[in-house]
């Protein structure tokens, strides 16, 4: 068990609609990444927060957002959603925002868009 | 920009036979290295890090050292058992600037048989 907890583990939904996923970093960790897993992409980075501010952007499309609130969880929101977001999502957590540090995962959000 | 290679799987062998999972990468700088493992079903789970060449990280049997002049971190296991089925990621994370995500290969699928 990393420490980092995410929910729901499983989300069903339909294409257009909107869902939000949230992660609880680890006890202490400061930074949140958010990665998507998906079988013809692979492993990407989306975004990255630290401390409530975004610190770096990847490849995050504009109908996905997200945001790190006080007391450090964070959410992942995505909007007018197509097939192609099908994917595992998951959220990482460091100590702080610097080279070096171990990112930790949670077990993921498995998304199906229908 | 930053890429990781890694062998194609899926890579299956006998109980007890030596593993061998090559990774080489594409950075600027001098990035941190990481192998991360994903059980079926379950997030990434950090396996063995080395930040500086020449550094050997090493964790359950595994090791994997950080060869700067080849840009290579090769994942070895002497003695493979079944419970090490699973799907093996290499990754590099950025030492400069402000943004350190990880960047990941596409991932080795391991099957051990007994």
């Amino acid at each position: 068990d990393s420490g980092v907890t995410q929910t729901p583990k499983h989300l069903i939904t339909a294409t257009g609609q909107r869902v939000t996923l949230r992660c609880s970093p680890r006890s202490g960790d400061l930074s949140v990444y958010w990665y998507q897993q998906s079988l013809d992409q692979g492993l990407q980075f989306l975004i990255q927060y630290y401390n409530g501010e975004e610190r770096a952007k990847g490849n995050i499309l504009e109908r996905f957002s997200a945001q790190q609130f006080p007391d450090l969880h964070s959410e992942l929101n995505l909007s007018s959603l197509e097939l192609g977001d099908s994917a595992l999502y998951f959220c990482a957590s460091s100590g702080i925002a610097g080279a070096q540090e171990t990112q930790y995962f949670g077990p993921g959000t498995r998304l199906l868009v229908l | 920009g930053n890429s990781v290679t890694q062998m194609e799987g899926p890579v299956t062998l006998s109980e007890e036979a030596f593993l061998t999972i090559n990774c080489t990468y594409t950075a600027t700088g001098y990035p941190s290295l990481f192998w991360y493992v994903q059980y079926p079903g379950e997030g990434l789970q950090l396996l063995l890090k080395a930040t500086k060449a020449d550094d050997k990280g090493s964790n359950k049997g595994f090791e994997a050292t950080y060869r700067k002049e080849t840009t290579s971190f090769h994942l070895e296991k002497g003695s493979v058992q079944v419970s090490d089925s699973a799907v093996y990621f290499c990754a590099l994370q950025n030492s400069g600037g402000s943004n350190y995500k990880l960047t990941f290969g596409k991932g080795t699928l391991l099957t051990v048989n007994p």
